[in-house]
């Protein structure tokens, strides 16, 4: 596609459902990140993903998250038993290479998840 | 390890006046570094990046940033704030292959 979408762009859901949280990158970005933004804050690195493999996933704040990525493209954040403290906008990223040779994220308008 | 800190949560500057938002990061090798924008409801949108190439670098919408080792900074710049560049900025530094980011600096401009 010709840029990152991200869905739903909203989200509200009540505390202990699980969520599934949707991305599909730029077509032929071999490099997907997921980034968590919460009020007031930066933006917090959750998982990072090669293909289809998650070489990094350092950020996932507790095992209630985990994510995947299928065919090298389309990625799933999936939030189990939300959590108050789990409302925040997710931000979801590609890159043709990783930054480290100098090409930047394109990221996609995140979706606000509102966990009451 | 890699990290940048943004100083000033908040800066407010008057349209026409000089925009300045302060970035310093620490890396133990020669960095990547980039500024992001993000309007509101929006997703970050690359304004330029440094990649070892020259020290000062021009992105979009008339900002620029100055790679400046001595000072371990890279500060954003603007001569002449228009109203549309309300927004927050962000800096950011490769760690490995992710970026780290700052906490971001909110710009108001006032008329």
């Amino acid at each position: 596609g010709a840029g990152v979408s991200q869905s739903p762009s909203n989200k509200v859901t009540e505390k202990g459902k699980d969520v599934e949280l949707r991305c599909d990158p730029i077509s032929g970005h071999t490099a997907l990140y997921w980034y968590r933004q919460s009020l007031g804050q930066g933006l917090e690195f959750l998982i990072y993903f090669q293909g289809n493999s998650a070489p990094d996933k350092s950020g996932l704040p507790s095992d209630r998250f985990s994510a995947e990525r299928t065919g090298g493209s389309v990625s799933t954040l999936t939030i189990q038993r939300t959590q108050q403290e789990d409302s925040a906008v997710y931000l979801c990223a590609s890159s043709l290479y990783s930054p480290g040779l100098n090409y930047g994220y394109t990221f996609g308008s995140g979706t606000r998840l509102t966990v009451v | 390890a890699q990290s940048v800190t943004q100083l000033g949560s908040h800066v407010s500057v008057s349209e026409g006046a000089l925009v300045l938002l302060r970035c310093n990061y620490s890396s133990s090798v020669p960095p990547y570094l980039f500024w992001y924008v993000q309007y509101p409801n929006q997703g970050l949108q690359l304004l330029l990046k440094y990649t070892s190439a020259a020290t000062l670098v021009k992105g979009i919408n008339g900002f620029e940033a100055e790679f400046k080792k001595s000072e371990t900074s890279f500060h954003l710049t603007k001569p002449s704030a228009h109203m549309r560049d309300a927004a927050e900025y962000f800096c950011a530094v490769t760690l490995g292959d992710k970026l780290i980011f700052g906490t971001g600096t909110r710009l108001q401009v006032f008329p």
